[in-house]
């Protein structure tokens, strides 16, 4: 059972505009969450993370919401470039030395 | 500044073969980790090593072992390829030692190593 879900396995969006990312999540032990970002040939690389006790965290362009009630969780990128264009993955840390549990990825593909 | 380093990039096996994935880092971290990655199957821990010294199993463990050889490196053995371990292999490291609110310290990749076991 998929403890971390991205259900949109791709997401199409014009350059410019806002690309919103979702991930759902079932453990309400889980207490951080990171989003990591994937080019093909490379290895994830780590672009933001949310603590349960927030709500929100930006970081330029890239700002993630967390919803505790709904166990969910947003990235949004304001707004999108083409260079963008990759794998976003969501991962949740319950806090047990670190093993975190990963979504499917979400392939984001934006358009010049 | 290499970061995470893994060798080989590539390698083609055949069934029943034995190999040893390396990985190194150069960040000074105390915890490393072994994921593979599948199509539609996100990220699975593989085994993950906490600190220096120690060793625990991930999710898919079966037929794989580690060494933490020493702070800096740890290594990913097949000691006998099954054509279900082709799959692309990432080694990570962070600097997770306490947990600590507000002070993530994030997990940092290698590039990975694709593997295909004939």
């Amino acid at each position: 059972d998929q403890q971390v879900k991205q259900n949109s396995p791709s997401l199409s969006v014009q350059e410019g505009r806002i690309s919103i990312l979702n991930c759902d999540y079932t453990n309400s032990m889980f207490d951080y969450f990171l989003w990591y970002k994937k080019y093909p040939a490379e290895g994830p690389t780590f672009l933001i993370s949310i603590s349960s006790i927030k709500d929100k965290n930006e970081d330029g362009r890239f700002t993630v919401f967390l919803n505790k009630s709904a166990k969910h969780l947003s990235l949004h990128i304001v707004p999108s470039q083409p260079g963008d264009s990759a794998v976003y993955f969501c991962a949740a840390d319950a806090g047990n030395n670190r093993k975190l549990i990963w979504g499917l990825g979400t392939s984001l593909a934006v358009n010049p | 500044n290499a970061g995470v380093t893994q060798t080989p990039k590539f390698q083609v096996l055949k069934t029943g073969q034995s190999m040893t994935l390396q990985c190194a880092q150069d960040m000074n971290h105390n915890s490393m980790y072994w994921y593979r990655q599948d199509p539609g199957m996100g990220l699975r821990l593989i085994y993950y090593s906490a600190s220096e010294g120690t060793t625990d199993k991930g999710e898919v463990p079966n037929g794989y072992n580690v060494s933490r050889l020493n702070k800096r490196e740890f290594s990913l053995r097949l000691e006998s390829a099954a054509p279900s371990q082709t799959s692309v292999y990432f080694c990570a490291s962070s600097d997770y030692h306490l947990r600590d609110r507000g002070s993530e310290q994030p997990q940092h990749f290698g590039d990975g190593t694709r593997l295909s076991i004939l």
